[in-house]
């Protein structure tokens, strides 16, 4: 089946530094992936859809400044929150839909953030 | 703005007792998706349902999508304890392609 691989899995910065994750599918091209946020007990929120070679289109809501969305290639998209402050602290997944199939969505296995 | 609502928001339930989380959507749907997230994982999809009025099953999991492509359920028979963990459903935006809508998601957790 369609895999994503996401990384990293868990990272701790200081506060006001940069960190880059990345979303890569496997198995086949994606040409929109999806980047939510996701806070404990509470349910996905999408912040953005990354569109390759275009710009991503972001939620209400969210700072494109903030949330720096990059879709260079039909497998690669990352997502780098700017200027890190504690309440960034999450944990961000990303998805892709492979669409050969009808496999829904593939999920990345996340990247817990916290920012101290 | 579109909406997917899920209930319950949690189930505790003892091993062996049945599940059953229902998802209503504001909107007509075209298709409806389940997925399940482990504590501390992520979601890893079950099943997308597209007619309506169709039924899947999934060994102990059966998932309803109902005649109005309004709402869904998801059941769950004789749970185990490998059943813990929360159970999203998602229905498509209807104006924005490829996006997904999710409920809020019923976390279960199965005392042995």
């Amino acid at each position: 089946g369609a895999v994503v691989s996401q990384h990293p899995s868990r990272v701790i910065c200081k506060s006001g530094t940069s960190v880059k994750i990345e979303c890569r599918s496997l198995d086949f091209q994606a040409t929109t992936m999806f980047w939510y946020r996701q806070f404990p007990k509470q349910s996905l929120m999408l912040m953005a859809t990354s569109n390759e070679g275009s710009k991503a289109t972001y939620e209400q809501g969210v700072e494109k400044d903030k949330f720096l969305i990059n879709h260079a290639s039909l497998t690669l998209s990352t997502l780098t929150v700017t200027s890190a402050h504690p309440e960034d602290s999450s944990f961000y997944i990303c998805s892709a839909r492979d669409l050969r199939g009808l496999h829904g969505y593939t999920f990345g296995s996340g990247t817990r953030l916290t920012v101290v | 703005g579109q909406q997917v609502m899920q209930i319950p928001q949690y189930q505790h339930v003892q091993e062996g007792e049945d599940f059953t989380t229902y998802c209503n959507s504001s909107t007509t749907l075209s298709n409806i998706q389940w997925y399940k997230q482990r504590p501390g994982g992520h979601p890893v999809f079950l099943i997308q349902l597209v007619k309506s009025g169709e039924v899947k099953k999934q060994k102990r999991l059966t998932f309803q999508f109902g005649e109005a492509k309004k709402n869904s359920s998801l059941h769950i028979t004789a749970t185990q304890t490998t059943d813990v963990g929360t159970y999203f459903c998602a229905g498509p935006s209807y104006n924005q392609g490829g996006k997904l809508i999710f409920g809020q998601g019923t976390e279960l957790s199965v005392k042995p």
